[in-house]
């Protein structure tokens, strides 16, 4: 069965870190180009953060630039987000995604929670 | 980057035909044939309806399908049924490399 398995969510003070993961099991994970994408309370999908199969390609929201770094371990099938410098505009559910082909997003994990504030 | 505009909310009887409206820019939606469409329920993670304009993926009914014309992508769900009611979002491939995602319709089943 194909499974995307978030964690790493929590409350966190602005200004803090936080380091999400995400588990793939299912599929080929060396294969797959893979993506962030986050959803703030009561609002809409936003992109996140892109990253090529060998982790030579990566790309950021210029909402995140400068303060999230998106990686992967192919050899553990894992996903991960570095977020420093967190602000109460990042509290929002977090999905790993895997990219079928120019960010079409075909294989969703179920999403951890980040909020912030003090 | 700018959100593509969706309308806010839809509305349709169980049977009718609703359409989504999708709307973008040459730099986004007009320019490339990678529109994508996910629904979602309430509490749960968004599901890929539809990519590349039309295609539907695997196990996905054919009740729903989708057309770009211009600027603007649709989505159609025909012969709705209670367990379409769900928020649906497009997302397009856009020139900076990066997606843009629309605001969201919710659709309601009455």
């Amino acid at each position: 069965e194909v499974q995307l398995v978030e964690s790493g969510g929590g409350l966190v003070q602005p200004g803090g870190s936080l380091r999400l993961s995400c588990a793939v099991s299912g599929f080929t994970f060396i294969n797959s180009e893979m993506n962030w994408v986050r959803q703030a309370p009561g609002k809409g999908l936003e992109w996140v953060s892109y990253i090529s199969t060998s982790g030579s390609t990566i790309h950021y929201a210029d909402s995140v630039k400068g303060r999230f770094t998106i990686s992967r371990d192919n050899a553990k099938n894992s996903l991960y987000l570095q977020m420093n410098s967190l602000r109460a505009e990042d509290t929002a559910v977090y999905y790993c995604a895997r990219e079928l082909n120019y960010y079409t997003l075909d294989v969703w994990g179920k999403g951890t929670t980040v909020t912030v504030s003090s | 980057q700018s959100a593509l505009t969706q309308p806010a909310s839809v509305s349709g009887s169980p049977g009718q035909s609703i359409t989504i409206s999708c709307t973008g820019t040459s730099s986004d939606v007009g320019g490339y044939n990678h529109v994508s469409w996910y629904q979602q329920h309430p509490g749960k993670a968004p599901q890929l309806m539809i990519y590349a304009v039309s295609n539907r993926p695997s196990g996905v009914s054919n009740r729903y399908s989708g057309t770009k014309f211009g600027n603007t992508a649709s989505l159609t769900i025909s012969g709705l049924q209670a367990e379409d009611e769900a928020d649906y979002y497009c997302s397009s491939y856009a020139s900076s490399n990066t997606p843009v995602f629309g605001g969201g319709t919710k659709l309601t089943v009455l």
